[in-house]
């Protein structure tokens, strides 16, 4: 069975500092990986998934399989950074399904 | 915003009542899903479904029902057996290429 785990419930830090948001899985294939956000009052909506390998809002994420880790980060966190972070997985072609972590909450001080 | 919508926004029911949940979406997308999301919890697969008159139990599925008549209409019928029905309720849909998961705003039940 597939497992997301995001160790941190919240994480706090200041305008300008690093941000990461962990992310680990438990999968024996090849998983595809996501990270989703939720603003306050906003709808959840994708970040960004491992396969296309993009930067969102100055976000990025690599899949290392190795330490089956899909970590999320960004050099400057900004005030509106501020959101619920989930990540994701799907466990492969032709499955529909996600699982998600329990999700991090990301308070960026001013 | 458009696109998947849910409704109502809130729902407040008298505990033994069964209630249903609307969820639309006019994307043309194939799969459809429901989640419950409680706090410190995540998102937790409900139901889900990949093509109409076709749905799929999820990791939470005891105590609640579905039907997929239509390709744009997943209604979730929470009952009377769900132990713990109060929760945010929310609805995705996703294309069959990218599978990537699109949300509707969620609708809060209450039962008491």
């Amino acid at each position: 069975a597939q497992r997301v785990t995001q160790p941190e419930k919240l994480l706090s830090v200041f305008k300008g500092a690093p941000v990461e948001l962990k992310c680990n899985y438990s999968y024996s294939g090849s998983p595809e990986l996501f990270w989703y956000v939720q603003y306050s009052r906003q709808r959840l909506q994708l970040l960004l998934r491992h396969i296309s390998r993009e930067s969102i809002k100055g976000f990025t994420a690599d899949l290392n399989k190795g330490e089956t880790s899909f970590h999320l980060k960004k050099p400057f966190a900004q005030e509106e950074d501020s959101a619920m972070y989930y990540c994701a997985l799907r466990s492969g072609a032709g499955s529909y399904q996600l699982t998600f972590g329990k999700g991090t909450k990301l308070s960026v001080i001013p | 915003d458009g696109g998947i919508t849910q409704s109502p926004k809130y729902l407040f029911r008298k505990e033994g009542q069964n209630v249903t949940l609307s969820c639309e979406q006019n994307l043309n997308h194939d799969a459809m899903y429901w989640y419950r999301q409680d706090p410190g919890q995540g998102l937790r697969l409900i139901y889900y479904s990949q093509i109409v008159n076709d749905f799929q139990k999820g990791d939470i599925a005891e105590g609640y029902s579905v039907s997929r008549e239509k390709k744009e209409s997943f209604p979730l019928t929470v009952t009377s057996a769900q132990k713990n029905p109060t929760a945010f309720y929310l609805c995705a849909s996703s294309p069959r290429d990218t599978y990537e998961q699109y949300f509707g705003p969620g609708t809060r039940l209450t039962v008491t």
